[in-house]
């Protein structure tokens, strides 16, 4: 069974940095894509990053581009988000989903964390 | 980016009515079209994808069309698990986007 455990979130001070974490487990984490995706208290999804099944690649939203850095250690079956300068619009629960690409194309996220409160607030 | 726009932003229906959800783009994306059902609390949880194609588990009552910029989902007949706000999301290129969402209430 696909499992998908996010950690790392909590209160902190505009300004301030946050390392996300999300456990991977039921599937071979190396071989497949992976994404962060926020939801603002009352608001919407947002796709904020994502990265490669390797790690070579990754991609952000416009709104996080140079704030934040998605990574991972596939020897840990762990994917991270690196935020700083965190705003309070970045408040959201953060979710990480398991992604689905093949031949340079993605097209779906299939399995998805509960996700993790993020509070930016002084 | 890609835009998505989504309508209605709410509606309000009956068990047993069939639900009709548009999703526009603002340029095309072949069929990089996936939809999710989220209910209060809960992760969103995966539908269709590839425009139509119905993921796995997934009832047959949900289904969605479309390809380009225009797409629609379909909820045959309501059921009561199905009231859940539900989003489209566009994954043709990065940055990948959702729609701003279409709840779905109880008449």
């Amino acid at each position: 069974e696909v499992q998908l455990l996010e950690s790392g979130g909590g209160l902190v001070q505009p300004g301030g940095s946050l390392r996300l974490s999300c456990a991977a487990s039921g599937f071979t984490f190396s071989n497949h894509a992976m994404n962060w995706v926020r939801q603002a208290p009352g608001k919407g999804l947002e796709w904020v990053s994502a990265i490669t099944a390797s790690g070579g690649d990754t991609y952000y939203a416009d709104s996080v581009q140079g704030l934040f850095t998605v990574s991972r250690d596939n020897s840990k079956n762990t994917l991270y988000l690196q935020m700083s300068s965190l705003r309070a619009e970045d408040s959201a629960i953060y979710y990480c989903a398991k992604g689905y690409c093949s031949g340079g194309s993605c097209y779906y996220h299939d399995h998805w964390g509960p996700g993790t409160l993020v509070t930016v607030s002084s | 980016d890609i835009q998505l726009t989504q309508s209605p932003s709410f509606l309000s229906a009956s068990v047993g009515d069939r639900v009709i959800i548009t999703c526009r783009a603002s340029q095309g994306i072949s069929r990089y079209l996936a939809w999710f059902q989220q209910k209060p609390g809960k992760a969103p949880k995966l539908l269709i994808y590839a425009a139509s194609t119905l993921q796995s588990g997934v009832p047959s009552r949900f289904s969605g069309s479309g390809s380009g910029t225009e797409f629609t989902f379909t909820i045959s007949s309501l059921q009561p698990e199905d009231f859940a706000t539900y989003y489209c999301q566009q994954l043709n290129g990065y940055p990948f986007t959702f729609g701003p969402g279409t709840k779905v209430d109880i008449k």
